[in-house]
Order: structure tokens, then C-alpha cells, then sequence
């Protein structure tokens, strides 16, 4: 069992609805990630939260909003999409960034498609 | 920059047959290395790690993974493939605010 939850596990959107992915651990890890995975493709890492502050943003599309209200939650706020932005997006975690302690724990997913 | 090549995009073996997964990485400093395995759907599961020590590590589902500095390479193996392990294989390298992944292996497992 993944200690990583994520909801929805599925969303169908519309590219002018706004919607959001929500993320959560409780495992007192400090550091979690969104990253975006298209079919058959490596994960790409998107935003990186330590301490709950957004330490990196890979220049994302400002139609993906992330937002860690706590050090246990993380969203991911959804607006405006294009289809192309269908895909399995995925939350991570670590006990913090760097090195030995950088082992990411995974969620399974929330797999979204933009109509 | 750090970055990390899996030669097999697609890999079949027949179950009960030994296996390995190549991975080759390009990294500045002491590699940080993980094999991480996904189901259809699913999200990546750990399979192994290595930071420093020895070179041979374990992991979960019997696998292991040999660490070769002088091959800049971290290939992970099993002795006998389960029907079970059929999945997309990712070697990864980096700390985790800067972890860049192979374009994964996908291993078909022939009854």
C-alpha cells in the first residue's frame, strides 16, 4: 500500500473548467513533488515543495497552480488546460531534498484528460 | 548535468529466466541511484537504492543492482523472473530536487 494518496485517481475535464489534485502523506516527510508523465514516458519533474515553499518550479505553464497548505498536503490547481496537457500527473515525497535522504515515495497517480 | 541512459526500451524474457536491465548515468559527484518499477496505471515503486558502500545492493522482489564506477553503470538483475514482474522499469540518478529518469525499460514476461 502506497503511503502516498492521491485524489482523484481519475478526472475528465473541460479546458475551461478549473479543478484540482489533491496529494497527501503522513509519513513527516518535508519535501514533496508533482511530476508529469505522458504515455510511455519518464516521469518530468514539475514543482518541488521544501518546508512547505515552492523551491522549483520547471518553468510550468501558470495553468498549473500548485499549493502545499501544510507539510503533509499538496495541490495542484487546474485551469484553463489544452488536451495536451492530458496525462498521469503524479505527487511524490522525501523526508527532505538532496542527497541520502532524497529516496522519492510515490502516489499512484491521478490520471487526467482534457476534453 | 546528470543524466541517465536505459539502452532497452523492451525487453522479453521467459518466466523462470535470469534478467537484466542496463543503465548507464552521466553524474558530477558520488551518484545517488534507484531502479524504480511501474505497473500499468500505477505509480513508481522503489525497488532499490545506492549511495555509497558496498556495490552489490538488494532490493525488494529479488532483485539486486551492482554499481560500477568504472562503467558508470548500475544494472539491475533478478535470477528468476515472476509472470509478476512485467512492468516499465526506471533507473534514476540525483538527489531528489534534481532526479532525472531513464526512459524506462518495458519487460514482457513469456509464460
Amino acid at each position: 500500500d502506497t503511503e502516498v494518496t492521491q485524489t482523484p485517481k481519475h478526472l475528465v475535464m473541460g479546458m475551461t473548467n478549473k479543478k484540482s489534485l489533491k496529494c497527501e502523506q503522513h509519513m513527516g516527510h518535508r519535501a514533496m513533488y508533482w511530476y508529469k508523465q505522458k504515455a510511455k514516458k519518464p516521469p518530468e519533474l514539475m514543482f518541488v515543495y521544501s518546508y512547505e515553499k515552492l523551491s522549483i518550479n520547471e518553468s510550468v505553464p501558470s495553468r498549473f497552480s500548485p499549493e502545499c497548505p501544510n507539510s503533509s498536503l499538496l495541490n495542484l490547481h487546474l485551469h484553463a488546460l489544452q488536451p495536451e496537457d492530458s496525462a498521469l500527473y503524479l505527487c511524490a515525497s522525501s523526508q527532505s531534498t538532496g542527497g541520502r535522504t532524497g529516496e522519492l515515495f510515490f502516489g499512484e497517480g491521478s490520471r487526467l484528460t482534457v476534453l | 548535468a546528470q543524466s541517465v541512459t536505459q539502452p532497452d526500451i523492451h525487453i522479453t524474457v521467459s518466466e523462470g529466466a535470469s534478467l537484466e536491465l542496463r543503465c548507464n548515468y552521466s553524474y558530477g559527484a558520488t551518484p545517488y541511484l534507484f531502479w524504480y518499477v511501474q505497473s500499468p496505471g500505477q505509480g513508481l515503486q522503489l525497488l532499490l537504492k545506492y549511495f555509497s558502500g558496498d556495490t552489490l545492493v538488494q532490493g525488494i522482489k529479488g532483485f539486486e543492482a551492482e554499481f560500477k564506477r568504472s562503467q558508470s553503470s548500475f544494472n539491475l538483475r533478478k535470477p528468476s523472473v515472476h509472470w509478476s514482474d512485467a512492468a516499465e522499469y526506471f533507473c534514476a540518478v540525483g538527489p531528489s530536487n534534481d532526479m532525472r529518469f531513464g526512459a524506462g525499460t518495458r519487460l514482457t514476461v513469456k509464460p
